[in-house]
């Protein structure tokens, strides 16, 4: 089956430092990956969709500017957190779809981002 | 109205007896929908596609009502390792899907 994999598992970083967050597809050319935030108790918020080559579009809300995405190849894309705060604080998830699933997307494992 | 709307319990549940959940759904132009698993402080993992006549895999039954605009998910003989969250999924549009809150489902021994 469809693998994605995300890594760092888990990061604690300081306040005003930059996160990097890697999602890949391991077994699977993905043309639509998707960053989704989830904070405790609630539902997953997407973020962003980020089609292969082409600039992420980026949900009501999230800023562009602190969020960047790139999607460089069809197996990765990567989501970096500019001057994290506490408030980014949350559990990061990507999710890729290959282009002939009928909306049908793989879940990473997960990123849990602590910011001191 | 939110995209997807699911009560989150905590539903608790004997081992052995059947449980039920609705979620509602505010765009009446979807055309996929699935039910999601996602355990404590991990990814959700598709458990299964709703189709427009309801299907069964297993101990796991899933109905879809246009009319209403909900879907259901009904769990027979629940065992312990039926604990988690079970999220309902719509798509939203322009390839995007909305995820309820969750049902949390809590199998008692």
């Amino acid at each position: 089956g469809a693998v994605v994999s995300q890594h760092p598992s888990w990061v604690i970083c300081k306040s005003g430092t930059s996160v990097k967050i890697e999602c890949r597809s391991l077994d699977f050319q993905a043309t639509t990956m998707f960053w989704y935030r989830q904070f405790p108790k609630q539902s997953l918020m997407l973020m962003a969709t980020s089609n292969e080559g082409s600039k992420a579009t980026y949900e009501q809300g999230v800023e562009k500017d602190k969020f960047l995405i790139n999607h460089a190849s069809l197996t990765l894309s990567t989501l970096t957190v500019t001057s994290a705060h506490p408030e980014d604080s949350s559990f990061y998830i990507c999710s890729a779809r290959s282009g002939d699933r009928d909306y049908e997307q793989y879940f990473g494992p997960g990123t849990r981002l602590t910011v001191t | 109205r939110k995209e997807v709307e699911q009560d989150p319990g905590p539903f608790n549940v004997p081992e052995g007896a059947t449980v039920a959940f609705n979620c509602t759904y505010s765009n009446s132009a979807s055309q996929s929908f699935f039910w999601y698993r996602q355990d404590c402080r991990k990814e959700p993992k598709l458990l299964m596609s709703v189709y427009s006549s309801g299907n069964e895999d297993g101990r796991f039954t899933a109905q879809l009502n246009r009319a209403s605009q909900y879907i259901s998910l009904l769990i027979r003989d629940s065992k312990l390792s039926d604990s988690a969250t079970y999220l309902c999924v719509v798509n939203a549009g322009n390839n995007r899907l909305a995820f309820g809150k969750g049902n949390q489902v809590v199998v008692i021994p």
